[in-house]
């Protein structure tokens, strides 16, 4: 099936490190991503992970991946006010074949001066 | 390099009308890929256009079409606007075979009054 789910709100204080967290439901997906998205605006691609991996690194950011349990996080380190936006996960399910990203709702970061 | 456009940027019809949205992808991209990003519907996956066929269409009616040019660009057709077509449509674009990582414009906004 294609599902991707993730809590809709987190609240952090400058400075503090956000932890988002997404859970999807195809264990044969080649790719997760993470995308943010300011108000009013697309898509900016974060960064991603081939699934065969287990943790990327890309300063500030570090996305874990959990194959197991089909879990992907990506925390954001020394969390700034500019880092407010909608942040959604994404898996590229069968995407060589039906070219879809399955996404999931998306969680709005509110950060706190 | 310039990433993906779209134009306009914003399109106000009323119902019964056609709109059209287009879509400029990234130089030497080959694929183009349309979302709906509905209030309260996530984002959905349309149409999939790669070297000037459609590959793959989500669960939208056939009043959404749209094609590909030779150049790679591409336009999303929506008729007989009804009010829940209002929502910002997202185009994004990549390379098949050299990854699945899809590279999003800024959308454009769709309202239907």
């Amino acid at each position: 099936g294609e599902d991707v789910e993730q809590s809709l709100f987190l609240s952090v204080r400058e400075g503090d490190s956000s932890v988002i967290n997404c859970t999807y439901t195809d264990s044969s997906s080649t790719y997760l991503y993470w995308y943010k998205q300011e108000p009013g605006a697309g898509l900016q691609l974060l960064t991603y992970i081939f699934s065969n991996m287990d943790m990327k690194q890309d300063q500030r950011l570090t996305v874990l991946l959990n194959k197991k349990d089909k879990h992907l996080s990506l925390r954001i380190a020394d969390t700034q006010t500019g880092d407010s936006a909608i942040y959604f996960c994404a898996e590229s399910w069968d995407s060589s074949n039906t070219g879809k990203l399955i996404f999931g709702q998306g969680t709005t970061l509110q950060v706190k001066p | 390099e310039a990433g993906v456009t779209q134009s306009p940027t914003h399109l106000i019809k009323t119902r019964g009308q056609q709109a059209t949205l287009r879509c400029s992808p990234i130089s030497g991209h080959t694929s183009v890929y349309w979302y709906q990003q509905a209030l309260g519907l996530g984002l959905q996956f349309l149409l999939w256009y790669d070297e000037g066929e459609e590959r793959n269409r989500g669960n939208f009616p056939p009043r959404f079409s749209g094609r590909q040019f030779p150049n790679y660009s591409s336009e999303l057709n929506v008729n007989a606007l009804e009010l829940e077509d209002s929502a910002l449509y997202l185009c994004a674009s990549n390379l098949p075979g050299a990854g699945d990582t899809q590279y999003f414009g800024p959308g454009t906004r769709l309202t239907v009054l």
